[in-house]
């Protein structure tokens, strides 16, 4: 059964660049057709999409990110991550990596709460 | 892309059934049968309920179901019990990546 984990710094200062790392175990990311994918909530409200890759590295980002978001895949580590550029306050929030297969996200991880403050 | 829109809060008793809608436009919902439902309760990951508008995953209870009609699409929960009170999220393909609704709180009177 395919589990998902993320980390990274829970504190990152504005202005900053927010990395974090997904480890897939259970099976490979390179298995079947996924795509690998960023979710974002803050705190007490919806649910965002950020964006996917796909195994090939083909990738694809929610427009309003766009210019700050970079999604990448490590197939030998088993792992995918995130990288936001110019961070502010706005970007506090649980940060989710999800499977994206059946054309939904049918495995989450847990989710790791990121602050940005100074 | 601009989220989805959903109704704040639904309620309903133990037993009976609750249906909640999800609209979109002629550019996500409208245009593709790629809509999905997630339910997520305090503190936890979300989960998914439905599937390629009206599928369900394995293990998912069958009182949960959901229709499309035009740019809106809607989650129904029959029988409705304790448990299901949590978040709901509607997510639609929509071109080159996706968008999730504005959420609906669930409470089970």
């Amino acid at each position: 059964q395919v589990q998902l984990q993320e980390s990274g710094p829970g504190l990152v200062k504005p202005s900053q660049t927010l990395s974090l790392t997904c480890t897939v175990s259970g099976g490979s990311i390179s298995s079947g057709s996924y795509y690998w994918s960023w979710i974002r909530q803050p705190a007490g409200k919806g649910l965002e999409w950020i964006g996917r890759i796909y195994t090939s590295g083909s990738t694809n980002y929610n427009p309003s990110l766009k210019s700050r978001v970079t999604i990448s895949v490590d197939t030998s580590k088993n792992q995918f991550s995130l990288k936001l550029s110019s961070v502010t306050a706005a970007d506090t929030a649980v940060y989710y990596c999800a499977r994206w297969g059946l054309q939904s996200a049918d495995v989450w991880g847990k989710g790791t709460t990121v602050t940005v403050s100074s | 892309q601009s989220a989805l829109t959903q109704p704040a809060s639904v309620s309903g008793s133990p037993g009976q059934s609750i249906t909640i809608s999800c609209t979109g436009t002629s550019s996500d919902v409208g245009s593709y049968n790629l809509v999905s439902w997630y339910q997520q309760h305090p503190g936890k990951a979300p989960k998914l309920m439905i599937y390629e508008v009206s599928k369900r995953p394995s293990g998912v209870s069958n009182r949960f179901s959901g229709s499309k009609s035009g740019n809106t699409a809607s989650l129904t929960i029959s029988g409705l019990q304790a448990e299901d009170e949590a978040d709901y999220y509607c997510c639609s393909y929509a071109g080159s990546g996706y968008v999730f609704g504005t959420g609906t709180k669930v409470t089970v009177l």
